[in-house]
């Protein structure tokens, strides 16, 4: 399996511009999960899906952050209009229902710098 | 909500040698403790996790213990090569898909 698959890698924007992140599950998970990483706040969960529907959406920073996930092998995080302190590493993971637990499989990461 | 401490934030060892991360969680409902490595340009990667019901675990040359109790948990990495160089996350769990991260310790290993 390939794993979790994100895109772009890179991606500088200037502020205002609208940004969108991809990113394809590993095949046969039914749970996605972004998440947002800084040397300041770490590791912060954005927003979980559950079969393809949000389930927390709590961690979402403010409105001017959506994700979509229209099929189980598709989901997006779009930022729009974008700010500098947006800039972070976005990472998304996805698992499977194995007992109560979730074991985590993330991506490689995008790395988001809004100038 | 979980906290989740961990310490030291950086570590160097030389190569061969035994490196030990410590963390603390504030909630006594934490039931799942996993541990992460994320290398440069990369996400982080599951390496090894233990239940509440479990003290110890092992999987070649690292371990995790759990101190109920106490509320820490703690890995262990022996005999550590170069390829052991990253930072490694703890992170805790009631069970569901809430993951509090600790803030990272970066280990290197000096040949």
């Amino acid at each position: 399996d390939a794993g979790v698959i994100q895109s772009p890698r890179h991606e500088v924007t200037e502020m205002g511009q609208e940004v969108t992140l991809r990113c394809k599950p590993i095949s046969g998970h039914n749970s996605l999960f972004w998440y947002r990483q800084t040397m300041m706040r770490g590791l912060e969960l954005l927003i979980y899906f559950n079969n393809n529907v949000p389930i927390d959406d709590s961690g979402m920073p403010e409105d001017r952050f959506s994700a979509k996930m229209p099929n189980a092998s598709f989901s997006t995080l779009k930022i729009q209009p974008s700010e500098p302190r947006d800039s972070a590493v976005y990472f998304c993971a996805s698992s499977l229902p194995t007992g109560s637990q979730k074991k985590l499989f993330f991506g490689s990461g995008t790395q988001l710098s809004v100038l | 909500g979980e906290n989740v401490e961990q310490h030291p934030s950086t570590l160097s060892v030389q190569e061969g040698d035994s490196a030990v991360i410590k963390c603390t969680y504030s909630d006594s409902a934490s039931n799942y403790f996993p541990w992460y490595k994320q290398e440069l340009g990369k996400g982080p990667q599951l390496i090894i996790d233990i239940r509440s019901n479990v003290g110890e675990k092992k999987d070649q040359r690292i371990a995790v213990t759990l101190n109920k109790t106490a509320k820490h948990f703690s890995l262990h990495i022996t005999e550590t090569q170069p390829e052991d160089s990253a930072v490694y996350f703890c992170a805790a769990s009631r069970g569901d898909y809430k993951l509090s991260f600790g803030a990272g310790t970066t280990v290197t290993v000096r040949a």
